[in-house]
């Protein structure tokens, strides 16, 4: 079935450095991909997504392009804030029928200043 | 819309006293989805309802769990007896198609002492 593996954390930066967090995919043919940001003491947030091949998704200074050479997905920001710690989850679509995601386990980035 | 929303916030209870979760999805959402989330385990799918029928609980991780949606607009987790390993933070997610992703609640933090 459809899966993701992303990078273990935690990944440790100083304010702005260049961020990339690795996800790569299994998949069914093209289903729609995203990122997820969990802040300290909330929920989780979707923070893009790409529904599409090749197809860009950005927020908040964030960006990921859906690249089905590579089945990847990688999360990367050019210059990262305090404000962006936070645990980061790529997710997909499951190949069973309904509305599941598929989550993967989460990279906790911390920034420090 | 007020997003999804979950009751209570924090809860903290004995061991053996029973413990209900409360959520209400976003109003149009047909699909709900009740996470668990710890460090040790990480986010659980627990268990998912589509249009108020439960497709998938194989996540429940035993018979003390138990979780019912009597309609469109409400579910309920329900632990009874609650046991201090059920610490965790319990997540209410909906979505109307999950190539659109989910919107998750802002979580109700379990403490079983």
């Amino acid at each position: 079935g459809n899966s993701v593996t992303q990078m273990e954390g935690p990944v440790t930066l100083s304010e702005e450095a260049f961020l990339t967090i690795n996800c790569t995919y299994t998949a069914t043919g093209y289903p729609s991909l995203f990122w997820y940001v969990q802040y300290p003491g909330e929920g989780l947030q979707l923070l893009l997504k790409a529904t599409k091949a090749d197809d860009k998704g950005s927020n908040k200074g964030f960006e990921a392009t859906y690249r089905k050479e590579t089945t990847s997905f990688h999360l990367e920001k050019g210059s990262v804030q305090v404000s962006d710690s936070a645990v980061y989850f790529c997710a997909l679509p499951g190949s069973n029928a309904g509305n599941m995601l598929t989550f993967g386990g989460g990279t906790r980035l911390m920034v420090k200043p | 819309d007020a997003g999804v929303i979950q009751s209570p916030r924090h809860e903290v209870t004995e061991m053996g006293q029973e413990v209900t979760l409360r959520c209400k999805p976003i109003s149009g959402h047909n699909s709900l989805f009740w996470y668990r989330q710890t460090m040790m385990r990480g986010l659980e799918l627990l268990i998912y309802f589509n249009n108020n029928v439960p497709i998938d609980d194989s996540g429940m991780p035993e018979d003390r769990f138990s979780a019912k949606m009597p309609n469109a607009s409400f579910s309920t987790l329900k632990i009874q007896p609650s046991e201090p390993r059920d610490s965790a933070v319990y997540f209410c997610a909906s979505t109307l198609r999950g190539n659109y992703g989910y919107t998750f609640g802002s979580g109700t933090r379990l403490t079983v002492v």
